[in-house]
This record gives structure tokens, sequence and C-alpha cells, in this order.
């Protein structure tokens, strides 16, 4: 029973246009959100963050959007760029150190 | 300088043989996990230190058993491996409830 998903195993993008990635959960008692990508025989990096008092945190080209209610995020990433060709796995934590993940989505960013 | 440091970062080994890995972290951060990347791609959490503490420990076998000398410091010991253990295996630290910065992983292969 995985309660953080990710439903899209990958996505490929042109070069500068919008990459939108989405996630989903389903435990209400989260309150805090994240998105990590990884790159190949490396650890995640964490990219940004998001807690559920807010709907929306950007941080340069990166934009992560929450709906509560939807219990939905998704990371927007504009304009796209080939280095940023990972895996992004999405995490939501409800307290305690506790972190779920997503099973990740590969982005392909084509030049 | 390696934040988050774990070694090794390929490990190949005989089913009922017994395994370290190391991890350390020099960010200060009070908490450290263990996390295990299986062959779905989903990371999940094994086990949460506090200050040396144990404070999440989920469903794992008791083969596994973490040992945190100092709070730098996580290193999981793997008795009477299995070829199902075999998966990639994250250490991780972060300060309270903050991100979690990752070390690079280690491959585990039981033949």
């Amino acid at each position: 029973d995985q309660q953080v998903k990710q439903n899209s195993p990958s996505l490929s993008v042109q070069e500068g246009r919008i990459s939108i990635l989405n996630c989903d959960y389903t435990n209400s008692m989260f309150d805090y959100f994240l998105w990590y990508k990884k790159y190949p025989a490396e650890g995640p990096t964490f990219l940004i963050s998001i807690s559920s008092i807010k709907d929306k945190n950007e941080d340069g080209r990166f934009t992560v959007f929450l709906n509560k209610s939807a219990k939905h995020l998704s990371l927007h990433i504009v304009p796209s760029q080939p280095g940023d060709s990972a895996v992004y796995f999405c995490a939501a934590s409800g307290g305690f150190n506790k972190f779920y993940f997503g099973s990740g989505t590969k982005l392909n960013v084509k030049p | 300088d390696t934040a988050v440091s774990q070694t090794p970062k390929y490990l190949v080994t005989q089913m009922g043989n017994d395994k370290s890995i190391k991890c350390e972290q020099n960010l200060g951060h009070d908490t450290m996990y263990w996390y295990k990347q299986d062959s779905k791609k989903f990371l999940k959490i094994m086990f949460s230190y506090n200050n040396k503490e144990l404070i999440i420990n989920e469903t794992v076998p008791n083969r596994f058993s973490p040992k945190s000398p100092d709070k730098a410091h996580l290193n999981l010991h793997i008795n009477s491996l299995e070829l199902g253990d075999s998966a990639v295996y994250f250490c991780a630290s972060s300060q309270g409830l903050s991100a979690a910065f990752f070390g690079q992983g280690t491959r585990l292969t039981v033949v």
C-alpha cells in the first residue's frame, strides 16, 4: 500500500519547454512534501519542498504546487534543460522523521 | 568533503554471509536514516536514529541491525544474507524534520 504514488514512470520533454511531474498521496496527515532529483549511481538530491500551509513554492526554474483537497502535488520545471534529465522522486511526511517516497519519474529533456 | 558518505559503494557477497555498510555525515545533523531501494525503485525507510537513539524501526527482518556509535555515524549490519536482500541501500541525514541529505548508495548483490 504505497502512500505516495507517481503514476508516470517516464516523461520526455523538448528543451526549453515545461516539464510537469505529478505525484499523488493517500494519507491526509501528510503535511510536508519534497521533491528529489536522482542521477544514476548517485543518491537522491533535495530539490524543493512545500508545507501544507502553502499551495505553491518557487525556486528559480522549479515550482511545486500542492492541492490538498485532491491530495496531489506537481513539480514544474521551466524552461527545461538537458541537465534536468534525471529521475525525480516525490516524498511526503507527517512528522516523526518518516518520509514516504514515490517510485520516481524518469525525465528526459531532449536538446 | 562529502556530506553523507557510505562505504562500500558496491558489495557482492554470497548467501549466508554477514556484511556491514558504514555511513558517516559531516553536516552536524541529529537524525540519520537507512533506506532501501528495491527492484521496483521504491525508496523505503528501514531505520531512523535521532541523537544515537532508534526512533523508527520499520518491519525489517531481525537480520538487519543498525548501530549508531555517535551522532555522525550510522552503520548497517546484515546477518545471514539472502538473495532478496539484493538492493541499493541509502544512508541519509537530516536536522530535525528538514529535508534529508542522501549518500551515494551501496549496491548490494547477494549471489
